[in-house]
């Protein structure tokens, strides 16, 4: 069946270092995938998510690209900030929305 | 204006007590989705809605019921309430059920404990 794994549950890291959270799926056919983020007391709400045309979306500084052959979807920022510090999701979309279990990212100064 | 409204914010409710929660969406969307939110499980898929139809239903209790009485509601009923109830319940909207826009919109929550 369809699923997305984030291996990490938290990610630690000092304001500055680059970053990036895992998420790997698996699916029967080519999904859509997204990012969203939480931050604290909030609800989620869409980061990016992936191009039919293989573009790679951006906001905010986060890129992601959708490697079909390794069947990942990694988020990535080149310089972490404090106001970072969130709860990640990614998803798939393959006829209903599969969320993974969420990456704990803590920016520190 | 807020886009995704639910009500209410906060909820307490004793033990086998029955409650709804709230959800209507001004976006003009033909999907509407419940989520669940708990320390045990970070974000749990309930239900999908589309054009007011049951789309997919992952609960396995069936002491959660949605209900749609127009195509931009979507309230969850949930009888004989049990401590392990307690989550933060999101409702949450799409234009389409699946692909390009299938885009979720979440509203505010709702912050259900159960005593």
């Amino acid at each position: 069946g369809d699923s997305v794994t984030q291996t990490e549950g938290l990610v630690t890291l000092t304001e500055g270092l680059p970053v990036m959270l895992n998420c790997t799926y698996q699916s029967t056919y080519s999904p859509f995938l997204f990012w969203y983020v939480q931050h604290l007391n909030e609800a989620p709400k869409l980061l990016l998510k992936s191009f039919t045309d293989n573009k790679r979306p951006e906001h905010q500084g986060f890129h992601a690209t959708l490697h079909k052959s390794s069947s990942s979807f990694h988020l990535q920022k080149s310089s972490a900030q404090l106001s970072d510090s969130a709860l990640y999701y990614c998803a798939l979309d393959n006829n209903r929305i599969f969320f993974g279990d969420g990456t704990q990212l803590v920016v520190k100064p | 204006d807020p886009k995704i409204i639910q009500k209410p914010k906060y909820l307490v409710a004793v033990t086998g007590s029955e409650k709804i929660l709230i959800c209507e969406q001004y976006l003009g969307h033909n999907a509407m989705y419940w989520y669940r939110q708990s320390a045990k499980k970070p974000l749990e898929f309930m239900f999908s809605y589309s054009y007011q139809k049951l789309m997919d239903n992952q609960t396995a209790s069936s002491r959660f019921q949605p209900q749609s009485s127009k195509k931009n509601h979507l309230d969850l009923q949930i009888t004989a309430l049990k401590p392990d109830d307690s989550a933060t319940y999101f409702c949450a909207s799409s234009q389409d059920l699946t692909g390009n826009y299938a885009e979720q919109f979440f509203g505010p929550g709702t912050r259900l404990t159960v005593l």
